[in-house]
């Protein structure tokens, strides 16, 4: 079965500071998603990435898939307090048949 | 438009006894999702809809676990009896399209899942 490992498991950054999320897939990715969700909620889709080399914007958060297409990169720029969550990625397996979520990286924005 | 509702959003109940989540998706949306997440963990997807049709329950704990989607819209998830071991956020999502086909009609959208704490 397909594996998503997210790294890191935590981040806790400074408001303002820069920071990136990793997503490794143990097999090819067809497709990429990136949520977010805040305690007690459910998920935000925010991108999704389907071509390797893909890169996407939205506001100050970018994601990237790399060529390979087995690992993608959530980058958020000048951190705000709204950014705190939990940030996962999904995808699809080869087949289509079924979705995978990534272990999830918890974010905390310190004002 | 509305977006992908759940009911209830919290429930308690003592283990043993049953329980039932219902789901109501996207209108037009053909795939339904069932997913469960404990606590610092990402979502397990349960089960897949094809309108009225479950595609994939492999991961549905059949001897407690059924679900069923009447009429291709709204769902249930229901545990008979109900473990320790199943509290959790029992989410539900929608999409367009199943997953893995090219464009975007296979995006998720959630619902704001449904809190199940088991004495």
């Amino acid at each position: 079965s397909q594996e998503l490992e997210q790294s890191p498991q935590s981040l806790i950054v400074q408001e303002g500071k820069n920071l990136t999320i990793n997503c490794t897939s143990s097999k090819t990715l067809y497709g990429l998603y990136w949520y977010k969700q805040k305690y007690g909620e459910g998920l935000i889709f925010l991108m999704m990435l389907q071509k390797g080399g893909e890169e996407k914007s939205h506001e100050k958060i970018t994601a990237k898939l790399d060529e390979k297409k087995q690992q993608s990169s959530l980058h958020i720029t000048a951190s705000q307090p709204s950014h705190a969550g939990i940030y996962l990625c999904g995808a699809a397996s080869n087949t289509g048949n079924q979705f995978y979520f990534g272990t999830g990286t918890s974010l905390t924005v310190i004002p | 438009e509305a977006g992908v509702v759940q009911s209830p959003r919290y429930k308690i109940i003592e283990k043993k006894q049953p329980v039932a989540f219902w789901c109501n998706p996207i209108s037009g949306h053909n795939t339904l999702y069932w997913y469960r997440q404990n606590l610092g963990q990402g979502p397990e997807l349960l089960i897949r809809y094809e309108n009225e049709e479950a595609v994939d329950d492999s991961q549905l704990p059949k001897d407690r676990f059924s679900a069923e989607r009447l009429k291709g819209v709204d769902s249930t998830l229901k545990i008979q009896p109900a473990e320790l071991g199943d509290s959790a956020v029992y989410l539900c999502a929608s999409s367009l399209d199943p997953p893995g086909l090219a464009g975007s009609g296979d995006t998720q959208y959630f619902g704001p899942g449904t809190r199940l704490t088991v004495l």
